[in-house]
């Protein structure tokens, strides 16, 4: 199995703050990386496919980057309504692991 | 719209079985993979499996072969995770989602999820 490892697991940050999140997997999955939002209470949401794809609808304030193994999530300006558990997925090999996930908490 | 819609939650007892359902809306049921993902409360998401309708081919992930199984119907558009003998630590909250590409790939559409509680 694909082990995708996320850092940090939590994160603590204020009102307009740039986020990022990493996201590494322990072999190449060349593009096969999702970026996911879970709000409490809810089904996760695809925000961004294939590393850097956001989905329609989602606000330009998030972004995926990276090749390989090593993946970056970012929210450039962060808003209240972030308020999240974020989660990578690759889907280069089956089973399609999922990172621990990275609680997003306000200052 | 496409919507996934999953059965009702369920509470059970050790060594009973059980099958929740995933009915698909709005798109071509056979056409996209369906896949289960777990999430024990307060935990992450760990994926189970996934079923291409169209031809039932099916996957597992390695954690959950041989303890449940992945099923559909397709003249009602309805995935199934079943279960035949349960334990404690079944107990969970289980998301059905769709997805693409030649054996899966992002996970689009959602169902509300079935939570599952099994105990004596």
């Amino acid at each position: 199995d694909i082990q995708m490892t996320q850092s940090p697991s939590s994160l603590s940050a204020s009102v307009g703050d740039r986020v990022t999140i990493t996201c590494q997997a322990s072999q190449g999955i060349s593009k096969y990386l999702n970026w996911y939002q879970q709000i409490p209470g809810k089904p996760p949401k695809l925000l961004i496919s294939d590393v850097s794809n956001l989905k329609t609808g989602v606000p330009s304030r998030f972004s995926g980057s990276g090749s390989g193994t090593y993946f970056t999530f970012t929210i450039s300006s962060l808003q209240p309504e972030d308020i999240a558990t974020y989660y990578c997925q690759q889907y280069d090999n089956i089973p399609h692991s999922f990172g621990q996930g990275t609680k997003l908490e306000i200052k | 719209e496409v919507q996934l819609v999953q059965s009702g939650a369920e509470v059970k007892k050790p060594g009973e079985s059980l099958k929740i359902s995933c009915k698909g809306s709005g798109y071509s049921f056979t056409s996209y993979w369906i896949g289960w993902v777990r999430q024990i409360p307060g935990k992450g998401l760990d994926w189970m499996g996934i079923i291409y309708p169209g031809d039932s081919d099916t996957r597992y992930s390695p954690s959950f072969q041989g303890q449940v199984t992945i099923s559909a119907d397709n003249s009602i558009n309805t995935a199934y995770l079943q279960w035949s003998t349960l334990e404690a630590s079944d107990s969970a909250m289980f998301y059905c989602a769709r997805s693409t590409g030649s054996s899966g790939s992002y996970y689009d559409y959602w169902g509300q999820g079935t939570l599952v509680t099994v105990s004596s």
